[in-house]
């Protein structure tokens, strides 16, 4: 069973850091992956896509890795700022036909201090 | 455009009662989805449209019943409240189901 595990669950920064979050997953079979930023009491936003096929994404200062052999993904986000803070989700997409579907992890809150 | 809306925002009910939450866009997506999120579960699917006139059950769809009439709506029942549907609810879309995803704001249900 496919398992997704972001670490760490929380994260606290100076503004201005360069910083790493990571999402793993178990089974590398994976058809893509898609990193989410959810701010308090509001609904999620698609920040990154990577296909499978691919290795990375860039959105302005947002850098998204995948290495399907390890299983691993990571978010880079480059001189963090604190409009920033929210939680990053990583949810993962495998299965096949109408049968593909998004497996989330616990995601990591993050928080940028002035 | 205003993208996946939802509502109500938030609704507190009462065990046994009935309500629908609404969720609209206007992306034109044939897909749509229900989801909960409740705190250290992350979000789990409860049902999901693949196109007007269809429904298919996600991971948790007990107690829940969902209908698509018209293509940009997706409805979301509860028929008897229990107190374990506290959740925060979750609504999207997306073109096909390997494209992304695109939420509406959510909607907080409590039931005492």
């Amino acid at each position: 069973k496919q398992e997704v595990t972001q670490i760490p669950a929380a994260l606290s920064v100076p503004e201005g850091e360069n910083l790493v979050l990571n999402c793993s997953f178990t089974d590398s079979a994976i058809y893509n992956l898609q990193w989410f930023r959810q701010d308090p009491g509001k609904g999620l936003t698609s920040l990154l896509l990577i296909q499978s096929s691919q290795r990375e994404q860039t959105s302005g200062r947002l850098n998204a890795s995948l290495d399907k052999s390890s299983g691993r993904s990571t978010l880079y986000i480059a001189a963090s700022q604190p409009g920033d803070s929210a939680t990053y989700l990583c949810a993962v997409r495998k299965g096949a036909g109408n049968n593909r579907k998004l497996i989330w992890g616990l995601g990591t809150s993050l928080a940028v201090n002035p | 455009n205003a993208g996946v809306t939802q509502t109500p925002k938030f609704r507190v009910l009462k065990t046994g009662q009935s309500m629908t939450l609404l969720c609209a866009q206007d992306m034109n997506h044939e897909y749509m989805y229900w989801y909960r999120q409740d705190p250290g579960m992350g979000l789990r699917l409860i049902h999901y449209s693949v196109g007007e006139g269809t429904t298919a059950k996600g991971e948790v769809p007990d107690g829940y019943n969902v209908s698509r009439l018209k293509k940009q709506n997706f409805l979301l029942g509860l028929e008897s409240a229990a107190p374990s549907q506290t959740s925060v609810y979750f609504c999207a879309s997306s073109y096909s189901q390997v494209h992304e995803q695109y939420f509406g704001p959510g909607t907080r249900l409590t039931v005492t």
